[in-house]
């Protein structure tokens, strides 16, 4: 079974741009969560979405927003990038709830100039 | 509100010593624990699972216990190898209707050939 993919791997972009970032989670799987992991803030919860809507949100401004299409395959997007946007996102997939193991992606590696 | 910690920050071992790696945990109301790996650069990878009604899980050489009424969870490496070389992070999952985990800041782990 394929593991959770994201795309891009990796991405450089400058302030005021804004950016698609895209994870499509193990076949079956219909919940996928959003996570930032910076050297400073550590690993923190941005967003879930299950069957196509979302269900939890974390402490981020409304500049970070998501969605999730009827393939479970999920998107999140950030307006008027700033430099403190500079890291790596990841997600993860679960069955239904988080209560089974949630699965990474590799994540993507976001710079911002 | 829910703090996770992890000591030690960071730790260095010879290789084919055994070795715990410790996480805590302030609120008590978990539904369960997820160890992970993290290798540098890359996504993370599940390692155990422990459910709130368990106490303790066990994979290959890695065994994770859980005591839920003090707050800590330990993950044991048997017989380290340099290969198990990663940042382990420990995660709490909340009760309740959330997918959201709570990671702790991670253990940096050298084993030396």
């Amino acid at each position: 079974k394929a593991g959770v993919t994201q795309t891009p791997r990796y991405l450089i972009k400058t302030r005021g741009q804004q950016v698609t970032l895209s994870c499509s989670p193990i076949s079956g799987h219909r919940s996928v969560s959003w996570y930032q992991q910076t050297p400073g803030q550590g690993l923190q919860f941005l967003f879930e979405y299950f069957s196509e809507t979302q269900r939890n949100k974390g402490n981020f401004p409304g500049r970070f927003s998501g969605r999730q299409f009827s393939n479970s395959r999920s998107e999140m997007n950030v307006s008027t990038l700033e430099l403190g946007d500079s890291a790596l996102y990841l997600c993860a997939s679960s069955l239904v709830s988080g209560r089974e193991t949630q699965y990474f992606g590799p994540g993507t590696r976001l710079l911002v100039l | 509100k829910q703090e996770v910690t992890q000591i030690p920050a960071a730790l260095s071992v010879p290789e084919g010593e055994n070795l715990v790696l410790n996480c805590s945990f302030t609120d008590s109301a978990i539904y369960n624990l997820q160890w992970f790996r993290q290798d540098p650069g890359k996504g993370l990878t599940s390692l155990l699972l422990i459910q709130s009604s368990q106490r303790e899980q066990t994979s290959g050489r890695l065994n994770a216990s859980l005591d839920k009424s003090s707050g800590r969870s330990t993950l044991y490496i048997a017989a380290s190898q340099p290969g198990d070389s990663a940042t382990y992070l420990c995660a709490v999952l909340e009760g309740g209707a959330t997918n959201k985990l709570i990671f702790g800041t991670g253990t940096l782990l050298a084993v030396q050939p």
